[in-house]
């Protein structure tokens, strides 16, 4: 059974930078694309972008670019997504998910990750 | 992009059907064969119910089924279980071959 788990969840100051992780157990992850949503408190789910793990390549939304980065460890699998310059409207669960390549949907999600911008 | 416009809320009675929209535009639903959806439970990780507009996975009850006409792609519910009462939203690949997910749809079972 696969399951992405992620880590780095918690409560940010306003301008600081946030990074999570996104790990496959049960699997590896360098054979999909890493995706990445985000869902702010009562609202719905914001697409941020995708990764390729294999390759390093990556996509990002046009609302994020400049301000969002996503890095992979080989090593340990495991794809990160990190977001600078944080604003209380970054605050929502972060997802991570798993694309088999081409099939242009999402099989695995991670459990998500809180993040709470506040001073 | 903006998001997929789904109502916030639909309802049924065990046993009825009920139907979600997904309203796009001609730039993602219109124009792609790839619209999924997925069911939520909250503190769950989401899971898969359809793929490629009215594919199912294997493993997901063939009560649920997906059509779209238009800009608009839609989930049916029929034979309504309390088991099925979470939020479900839909997605759509772009033609900047990205991704747009819908506002949601909680799901009450009466």
């Amino acid at each position: 059974q696969v399951h992405l788990v992620q880590s780095g969840a918690g409560v940010k100051q306003p301008g600081a930078s946030v990074k999570i992780s996104c790990q496959a157990s049960g699997d590896t992850l360098t054979s999909y694309y890493v995706h990445w949503v985000r869902q702010a408190p009562g609202q719905g789910l914001e697409y941020i972008g995708i990764m390729n793990p294999r390759n390093g390549d990556r996509s990002f939304a046009q609302k994020f670019q400049g301000r969002v980065t996503a890095t992979r460890d080989a090593s340990t699998s495991s794809v990160y997504m990190e977001l600078s310059s944080l604003t209380s409207e970054d605050t929502a669960v972060y997802y991570c998910m798993r694309e088999t390549p081409a099939s242009c949907y999402f099989d695995y999600w991670g459990q998500g990750s809180l993040v709470t911008v506040s001073s | 992009q903006s998001a997929l416009t789904q109502p916030a809320s639909v309802s049924g009675s065990p046993g009825q059907s009920i139907t979600i929209s997904c309203a796009g535009t001609s730039s993602d639903v219109g124009d792609s064969k790839y619209v999924s959806w997925y069911q939520h439970h909250p503190g769950k990780a989401p899971q898969l119910m359809i793929y490629d507009v009215d594919s199912r996975p294997s493993g997901v009850s063939n009560r649920f089924s997906g059509s779209k006409s238009g800009n608009t792609a839609s989930l049916t519910i029929s034979g309504l279980q309390a088991e099925d009462e979470a939020d479900y939203f839909c997605c759509s690949r772009t033609t900047s071959a990205l991704y747009v997910f819908g506002t949601g749809t909680k799901v009450t079972v009466l």
